[in-house]
């Protein structure tokens, strides 16, 4: 149980572009799912706060308008790299927050993501 | 400003001894702890968590939490070459566990020498 999905893995995409990463539970409903991004050589730095049906609330110092964050339904939320550049270049994990079996967080695999 | 604090490594660590992991954290009012590993280029798996002070056992992993320190700790017993990986400790400023964004150290980097 407890299984988070993401995709795609991986993409590349030129300067400038929009990309869209989806995360799902697959076997659990998540009221709440989260967004992170790890540089190479880095800790996993949270992005956002995902909640079904509001709006995501953000970490300082990341624009909401350029992560676009949509929680639509208790099992999926998209993060969208909107004018995506090459210091966006990153691994963007997702992760959704369940109390069965245990309460914590869940990740998904996560997505390279490569602006050129 | 919430901070996790791990030493980078690495740590090397014969196969079969037991390998020790440290982290601090600065907010006091933290609530929960949370130890994860993570693979080069893989995203970071639960290993442990722990909410109250003293010792928790799992398999071959004890995790320490010292609230008055604000130290957590994180113990590999009968360590495996498999066990070489990145340890990032976590952390939660809510009894609730993983309703909250976690706040992550920059990860302690192990090897388990065969």
């Amino acid at each position: 149980g407890a299984v988070v999905s993401q995709h795609p893995s991986r993409v590349i995409c030129k300067s400038g572009t929009s990309v869209k990463i989806e995360c799902r539970s697959l076997d659990f409903q998540a009221t709440t799912m989260f967004w992170y991004r790890q540089f190479p050589k880095q800790s996993l730095m949270l992005m956002a706060t995902s909640n079904e049906g509001s709006k995501a609330t953000y970490e300082q110092g990341v624009e909401k308008d350029k992560f676009l964050i949509n929680h639509a339904s208790l099992t999926l939320s998209t993060l969208t790299v909107t004018s995506a550049h090459p210091e966006d270049s990153s691994f963007y994990i997702c992760s959704a927050h369940t109390r069965d079996p245990t309460d914590t967080q869940y990740f998904g695999p996560g997505t390279r993501l490569t602006v050129l | 400003q919430k901070e996790v604090e791990q030493n980078s490594g690495p740590l090397s660590v014969p196969e079969g001894a037991i390998a020790s992991l440290n982290c601090t954290y600065s907010d006091r009012g933290s609530q929960s702890f949370f130890w994860y590993r993570q693979y080069s280029g893989k995203s970071p798996e639960l290993i442990m968590f722990i909410y109250s002070n003293g010792d928790k056992e799992d398999g071959r992993f004890t995790a320490q939490l010292n609230k008055a320190s604000q130290y957590v700790s994180l113990l590999i017993r009968d360590s495996q070459p498999s066990d070489s990986a990145t340890y990032l400790c976590a952390v939660n400023p809510l009894s609730g566990g993983g309703a909250d964004g976690l706040t992550f150290g920059k990860g302690t980097h192990l090897i388990i020498q065969p």
